[in-house]
């Protein structure tokens, strides 16, 4: 399975635009990208995935570059609700796979 | 609101004894996946279990049990309590067998606090 980095914490400001980015520079061909969000005390929530290029939805857009070694979770203006724990998985398609969420990155939106 | 129940919210209880956790997948899922949340360990992956049948075990002490029933809810046994059980507790939910492209669906967790 690809291992994952992602910074451990990351402070940010109402309005601004946030970038996480995801290092998995073993990633294999048929993996796809997965990122979550966990408030406190709540289970981790779905956010977007990706194969390569760019996805976007409501909520967020996801960067993979050609050779798809990292992803970068964008969020626009973001609020003080997003305030989470952000977690970056990659999921090989085919046999069983079991989500490792690792410590994520910590986002602190500030007012 | 994901469509996975767990039950009871919150438990407060002694070290030495016994508590069983619930799960209620979303409908029509057959995958359930455990995991354990403590401050110091992060997300813990424990067991997974499809369609009635345990499919892949992680970090599980062998103190704790689980299981899934043909209604497909499941059970997580923990026994002979001790004051580092204490975490938050999920269960999620997944369509297939494994996650290839599916998401997983996570119920808001059972908080267990061994006093």
């Amino acid at each position: 399975l690809a291992k994952t980095t992602q910074p451990i914490s990351m402070d940010s400001y109402e309005g601004q635009e946030v970038n996480i980015t995801c290092s998995h520079n073993n990633i294999a061909t048929n993996d796809y990208i997965t990122w979550y969000q966990q408030f406190p005390s709540q289970g981790p929530r779905f956010i977007i995935q990706g194969y390569k290029t760019k996805v976007t939805n409501e909520v967020a857009s996801l960067f993979i570059p050609a050779d798809r070694k990292s992803s970068t979770l964008s969020l626009p203006r973001v609020s003080l609700s997003d305030t989470a724990v952000y977690y970056c998985l990659v999921a090989p398609s085919g046999g069983s796979y079991i989500p490792t969420f690792g410590r994520g990155t910590s986002l602190i939106v500030h007012p | 609101d994901s469509g996975v129940t767990q039950t009871p919210k919150h438990l407060i209880t002694a070290t030495g004894q016994r508590v069983t956790l619930r799960c209620s997948p979303r409908s029509g899922d057959l995958s359930v996946y455990w995991y354990q949340q403590s401050l110091d360990q992060g997300l813990q992956f424990l067991i997974q279990y499809y369609n009635g049948e345990e499919r892949a075990k992680g970090n599980i002490l062998e103190r704790f049990s689980a299981q899934q029933f043909p209604d497909l809810h499941s059970e997580l046994n923990l026994s002979s309590l001790e004051l580092g059980d204490s975490a938050l507790y999920f269960c999620a939910s997944s369509a297939v067998q494994g996650l290839n492209t599916g998401e997983l669906f996570f119920g808001e967790g059972s908080r267990l606090t061994v006093l």
